[in-house]
């Protein structure tokens, strides 16, 4: 059965420093995967996809996340932590179910800046 | 702005109640997808549409019911309101529901759901 994995429910890092947000999946096939941000009282917002193109996915506001098929990893990665980057980070794989593709969601990182 | 509109953005009611919540998908989206995001259950997918017709069903209620009307706007009908129902209701379109595993799903803001 396909699944998400995202290895910590809180992630606290201080502004300036390297994020890392790990999510690992389950997939009987070469999935398709997303991560999305949710900010505090807002809607879920994509932040990259992966496209099976290139395995080093940029996305928006500096994140990048790299596809690691041996490892069925696909960490979210950003260099430097602003403030503006406190939110809940879930990564999500594409399957395809019932004649159709469906999204499975992870259970959502929290992302704390300390300034 | 991601183009998917859900109305209203709050709603205050009471357990037993009915009410029913409305989503504009992305002009030429054709697939629209439900969610409740709680604090318990995380965010659970319910339910989705494609061209006026249901093609998923998630953990969806009995008492919860949707449908997607020609002009393509959706709405989520919840009946006899329990505590337990307060929620975010988030609604979510993509262009279509098959062959292209990438298209990934558009969120509108929500609609925050309090049942006294």
């Amino acid at each position: 059965a396909q699944s998400v994995t995202q290895l910590d429910s809180h992630v606290s890092v201080s502004e300036g420093t390297p994020v890392l947000l790990r999510c690992n999946y389950s997939s009987s096939y070469s999935p398709s995967l997303f991560w999305y941000v949710q900010h505090p009282n807002k809607g879920l917002q994509l932040l990259l996809k992966y496209t099976s193109a290139a395995t080093l996915v940029k996305g928006i506001n500096g994140f990048e996340a790299e596809f690691k098929k041996s490892e069925t990893s696909f960490h979210l990665t950003k260099p430097s932590a602003h403030m503006s980057d406190a939110a809940e980070y879930f990564c999500v794989v594409s399957v395809f179910m019932d004649s159709n593709y469906q999204l499975i969601w992870g259970a959502g990182t929290k992302l704390i800046i300390k300034p | 702005d991601s183009g998917v509109t859900q109305t209203p953005k709050h709603l205050i009611t009471a357990t037993g109640q009915r009410v029913t919540l409305r989503c504009s998908p992305r002009s030429g989206d054709l697939s629209v997808y439900w969610y409740q995001q709680s604090l318990d259950q995380g965010l659970q997918f319910l339910i989705q549409y494609y061209n006026g017709e249901e093609r998923a069903k998630g953990n969806i209620l009995e008492r919860f019911s949707a449908q997607q009307f020609p002009d393509l706007h959706s709405e989520l009908n919840l009946s006899s309101l329990e505590l337990g129902d307060s929620a975010l209701y988030f609604c979510a379109s993509s262009p279509d529901s098959q062959g292209d595993s990438n298209q990934p799903q558009h969120f509108g803001d929500g609609t925050r759901l309090s049942i006294l």
